[in-house]
């Protein structure tokens, strides 16, 4: 069946560093893949997504590439701040918006230290 | 648009007794999710409406688990008797229009069962 996995947090950052979340899927198909966040007490929200290879989702600095060779979906982002402290999901869709739920992978505690 | 509503958004209740969780998907969405999270599993999918259709309850983890939904903007997630180990944050989610694989969650239900 489909899987994701993660890289195991927490991850701890200092301020205005490159962060990098690792993300690999075992999927069927091609399916759509998305980054979720979760801060604390909250749900869980649409960071950004790819629906196609070699498509690129962004959003708030972040990025991720839809890479097929490697089945790969790596978060990223170029300095990172206090405020980005929170739980990141990766997680993949069946593809063209099947009614399936999404399988997520156990999500990495982003720490980012002052 | 007010997003995904759940009710309540904390309960503790006793080991027995029955627990209703509420949500209201987001007006014209037509699929709606209900996941489970916890620190040992994770997030996991319990079941899944299509159009107000129960599509996929392989999730749910036993038979004192039920969900019901029935009209586009309300669903519940019934618990009859309750055990200490239903502990967890339930979430609701609500997804649009074929096509559109990413999913909107509420903020989430945190359960405890003492």
């Amino acid at each position: 069946g489909d899987s994701v996995t993660q890289m195991e947090g927490p991850v701890t950052l200092s301020e205005e560093a490159f962060l990098t979340i690792n993300c690999t899927y075992t999927a069927t198909g091609y399916p759509s893949l998305f980054w979720y966040v979760q801060y604390p007490g909250e749900g869980l929200q649409l960071l950004l997504k790819a629906t196609k290879a070699d498509d690129k989702g962004s959003n708030k600095g972040f990025e991720a590439t839809y890479r097929k060779e490697t089945t790969s979906f790596h978060l990223e982002k170029g300095s990172v701040q206090v405020s980005d402290s929170a739980v990141y999901f990766c997680a993949l869709g069946a593809k063209g918006g099947g009614a399936d739920g999404l399988t997520f992978g156990k999500g990495t505690h982003l720490i980012i230290q002052p | 648009d007010a997003g995904v509503i759940q009710s309540p958004r904390h309960e503790v209740t006793e080991m027995g007794q029955e627990v209703t969780l509420r949500c209201k998907p987001i007006s014209g969405h037509n699929s709606l999710f209900w996941y489970r999270q916890t620190m040992m599993r994770g997030l996991e999918l319990l079941i899944y409406f299509n159009n107000n259709v129960p599509i996929d309850d392989s999730g749910m983890p036993e038979d004192r688990f039920s969900a019901k939904m029935p009209n586009a903007s309300f669903s519940t997630l019934k618990i009859q008797p309750s055990e200490p180990r239903d502990s967890a944050v339930y979430f609701c989610a609500s997804r649009g229009l074929a096509g559109a694989s990413e999913q909107y969650f509420g903020p989430g239900t945190r359960l405890t069962v003492t």
